[in-house]
């Protein structure tokens, strides 16, 4: 099992410009979710799923869109990128049941200039 | 709403003692979970231990316990034998046990080893 890829690693955008941040895991898990982690304000949820076409949002979802088409994938769209998006992201997937840990990707560092 | 507050920004400790980092949180619930999460330099996030509400008896895993104080709603953890792998970001953090699956962290705890 490759567990929770995100990709890319790093990303350098321009304010305005548009990206999406893919999210893929391959175990099956019912719930994803989208965290921003910023220093001294640890992990805050953006968005979150807890099945295919199904998705809500979560503490700051603001200038970002997800869908979940599939079980597997559930990616992140900065629609116009704003230098307050500036963040280190991670996906995380978790089998539904609130006892299940979440399984954490590697995250992204998206800065915007 | 729940809150998680981890007071202590950043901690140090000796190799080979004890430190016990603190994590209290707020809820009106009576069933939940809560976790400590490990994020080493790599950004890994790494799940350290785990606590169900309804259990009396605090987890362990190895050298790391928690104290579980629910009617203070206290949650710390306890590393023994500290090793230079220990250091990290240390993230307490929340989950009902009904309705969403959302988990509410800390603001961590920065952890440093010292040789």
């Amino acid at each position: 099992n490759a567990g929770v890829t995100q990709t890319p690693k790093f990303q350098v955008l321009k304010t305005g410009q548009s990206m999406t941040l893919q999210c893929a895991q391959d175990m099956n898990h019912e719930y994803m979710s989208w965290y921003r982690q910023d220093p001294g304000m640890g992990l805050r949820l953006i968005h979150y799923s807890v099945g295919a076409g199904i998705t809500d949002q979560g503490e700051v979802p603001n200038g970002y869109n997800v869908s979940r088409s599939t079980t597997e994938d559930f990616p992140l769209r900065l629609l116009s990128a704003a230098p307050s998006q500036t963040s280190v992201y991670f996906c995380a997937s978790s089998y539904s049941g609130q006892a299940n840990e979440q399984f954490f990707g590697p995250g992204t560092r998206l800065t915007v200039l | 709403a729940q809150t998680v507050t981890q007071s202590q920004p950043e901690m140090s400790v000796q190799e080979a003692e004890t430190v016990t980092l603190s994590c209290t949180y707020d809820t009106s619930e009576s069933d939940y979970y809560l976790f400590w999460y490990k994020q080493p330099p790599s950004r890994q996030m790494i799940l350290v231990i785990r606590q169900e509400a309804y259990k009396q008896q605090n987890a362990t895993e190895n050298r790391f316990s928690v104290n579980f104080q629910k009617a203070a709603k206290s949650f710390s953890l306890k590393i023994s034998d500290s090793q230079l792998g220990d250091a990290a970001m240390y993230f307490c953090a929340y989950r009902s046990r009904i309705g969403t699956y959302k988990y509410i962290f800390g603001t961590g705890t920065r952890l440093k080893v010292l040789a």
